[in-house]
This record gives C-alpha cells, sequence and structure tokens, in this order.
C-alpha cells in the first residue's frame, strides 16, 4: 500500500523567509512518480512538479525547490524569499509509474497549510 | 482555453435530492478521474475510467454513479444526497504515454458541493 505524510499541518511564516515542507512516502513499487501540487485559497489544484524515483537530482524552479532523499523516502519541498501569494495548501503526492489501463491512482498526503504573513 | 472543466462550480441541494457534476477535458486525455477533497482537505479517488471503461472504483456508496459518454467527458451523478456527501469534488485527467507510463494528472477547478 502506498502512503504519504506530511507532518506539518499547519506553518506560519514572515514574508521573505524561507520555508520548508516536509513530505515522506512509503511505497513497495520499485518505481513511482512524487508530485506536489498547490491549492491556493481559490480553491483549484495547481500541479508544482513530478519527479520520477529514479531521479535524484534535486530540482529548482525561480523561489522553489524540491529535495528528493530516496534513502529517507523524503520529497521536501523549499519556498525561498516566501511572498504572500505563496500562501495556500501543499500536497505531496505519489502514484506508479507504470499502469497500462490498471489502477493509476494518486495517493495523496493531507497537506501543509501555508500562511506567508506580510 | 481551459484544460480541465468542470460543472457547476457551486451546487447546494437539499437532503434527499439528485444531482449531477459534469467534467470535460480538451487535452486528449485517456483517462479521467474523480476526487473527492473532505471538509479537513484530504483528497481521495473514487473513479477512474479509461477509454470509457471503469478501472478503479474505490469504496465509494453506490448513490454515486460515474458515467463517461465519451473520452473527454465524465460526469458525476449522485442519488438521494446525504449530508455526508458534502465536499468539494475534482475530476482530472491525464494521459497513457509509450512503454506503459502514466503522465501527470491535471485536475479541474473542482464542484463545491453543499448537502442541506
Amino acid at each position: 500500500a502506498q502512503k504519504v505524510t506530511q507532518a506539518q499541518t499547519e506553518i506560519s511564516v514572515v514574508e521573505k523567509e524561507d520555508v520548508t515542507l516536509d513530505c515522506v512516502y512509503e511505497t513497495r513499487d520499485t518505481t513511482y512518480y512524487l508530485f506536489w501540487y498547490k491549492q491556493p485559497p481559490s480553491g483549484e489544484l495547481v500541479f508544482l512538479i513530478r519527479r520520477n524515483s529514479f531521479d535524484e537530482q534535486n530540482e529548482i524552479s525561480g523561489r522553489y525547490s524540491w529535495n528528493f532523499q530516496k534513502s529517507t523516502s523524503s520529497f521536501n519541498f523549499t519556498i525561498t524569499a516566501s511572498q504572500v501569494v505563496d500562501s495556500a495548501v501543499y500536497f505531496c503526492a505519489l502514484s506508479e509509474v507504470y499502469s497500462g489501463a490498471g489502477s493509476y491512482q494518486l495517493t495523496f498526503g493531507k497537506g501543509t497549510k501555508l500562511s506567508v504573513i506580510p | 482555453d481551459t484544460a480541465v472543466s468542470q460543472t457547476p462550480k457551486y451546487l447546494v441541494t437539499q437532503m434527499g435530492n439528485d444531482k449531477s457534476i459534469k467534467c470535460e477535458q480538451n487535452l486528449g486525455h485517456d483517462t479521467m478521474y474523480w476526487y473527492k477533497q473532505d471538509s479537513k482537505k484530504f483528497l481521495k479517488i473514487m473513479f477512474s475510467y479509461n477509454n470509457k471503461e471503469l478501472i478503479i472504483n474505490e469504496t465509494v456508496p453506490n448513490r454515486f454513479s460515474p458515467k463517461s459518454p465519451d473520452k473527454a467527458h465524465l460526469n458525476l451523478h449522485i442519488n438521494s444526497l446525504e449530508l455526508g456527501d458534502s465536499a468539494v469534488y475534482f475530476c482530472a485527467s491525464s494521459q497513457l504515454l509509450s512503454g506503459g507510463i502514466r503522465d501527470t494528472q491535471y485536475f479541474g477547478p473542482g464542484t463545491r458541493l453543499t448537502v442541506l
């Protein structure tokens, strides 16, 4: 069975601080995808990143960076110099890679609510 | 321009009524999904359809019936609505790539269902 744990329920930071959102996962699959989605107050789910399990290179996109460590089953997300617009609920998710027409689905963590205070 | 769209965005109804939520994707994807997000923001898969065929049916009451008239549409019909059905329902779609690899799921804007 797959499981994703986001231990931080809520985080508050002051604007311009850096913040890291933790994600720990469990899976029996040898290949899998990890994702981060953002849900702003407006409610939609915005795809941020997908990582394949055999690619442990960290990724940076502007103020966002992701640290994937297979040894600790973690896929953490850091926002540098946070801004008020970063306030949202962030979800980490896990899925298999190969499915054919099989039961491909996303297993989500419970989300971390980030509040960036001006 | 909208990739995955859902209608309506808000749905308020009385207990016992029957209602439908529609989902359409213009991405050419072969698989569509319904997820339920509860009041604590927890997201859980409900159904998955691949080329109009039901693939996943997670322990969802049979009052919920998905219908896929074609690859681009997956509607969710709910009979005899109950208070506990109040939630946000998200539609999503993805594509099967070569080699059996699944591509990323993209989500619709969600439908907030309130049962009074």
